[in-house]
């Protein structure tokens, strides 16, 4: 089985632009999760999306938000970026059929300048 | 308040000196611990799903136990590919919660 995959892998924006990031699951699998990486902060949780509703949603502002397709593939749009966002952005998924693993995919880096 | 807490932050350990990374935990309904490496620049790698105190795992050089409060990620004799960060993240109804992580030096 092919494993997740996140489109771009790298990025740069400049302050105030907006970016989409996108994620395909493992095939077969209905829940993903998007996370964001730093050094300073670890990987933070920004939502979950299963069967097309985010189910999940984790601290942080409105200008974070994302969607999932009836394919189960999801995209996570920032807008209005700030110099703190430039993080890595993963993408996981899970069959979510009981206690099921999280499967990360490889991340987009996103640099703000 | 759901938390998970890595120790060590860093360790630097010679090929072969074995060792062991701890996770501890403080949520409430705990469905599932996970252990993680990741490597820089890389997205996090699946290593061990562990669902009841008492269980363990292995694979290869890595053994995972689970208790009541805390996980242990046991790695004997490591070899410099074992350099990594290991990342625990706990299950709790339906959120998972992740640590810091500990990042592994294994010289040779």
């Amino acid at each position: 089985k092919a494993g997740v995959t996140q489109t771009p892998r790298y990025l740069i924006k400049t302050r105030g632009q907006q970016v989409t990031l996108s994620c395909s699951p493992i095939s077969g699998h209905r829940s993903v999760s998007w996370y964001q990486q730093t050094p300073g902060q670890g990987l933070q949780f920004l939502f979950e999306y299963f069967s097309e509703t985010q189910r999940n949603k984790g601290n942080f502002p409105g200008r974070f938000s994302g969607r999932q397709f009836s394919n189960s593939r999801s995209e996570m749009n920032v807008s209005t970026l700030e110099l703190g966002d430039s993080a890595l952005y993963l993408c996981a998924s899970s069959s979510d059929r009981g206690v099921e693993t999280q499967y990360f995919g490889p991340g987009t880096r996103l640099l703000v300048l | 308040e759901d938390q998970v807490t890595q120790s060590p932050e860093a360790l630097r350990l010679q090929e072969g000196e074995s060792s062991s990374l701890n996770c501890s935990y403080t949520v409430s309904g705990l469905r599932g611990l996970f252990w993680y490496r990741q490597d820089p620049g890389k997205g996090p790698e699946f290593l061990f799903t562990l669902y009841s105190a008492g269980e363990e795992k292995e694979k290869e050089r890595l053994k995972a136990t689970l208790t009541k409060k805390e996980s242990f990620l046991h790695i004997t004799a490591p070899k410099p590919e074992d350099s990594a960060t290991y990342l625990c993240a706990v299950l709790s109804f339906n959120k998972f919660y992740f640590g810091s992580g500990t990042k592994l030096n294994v010289k040779p």
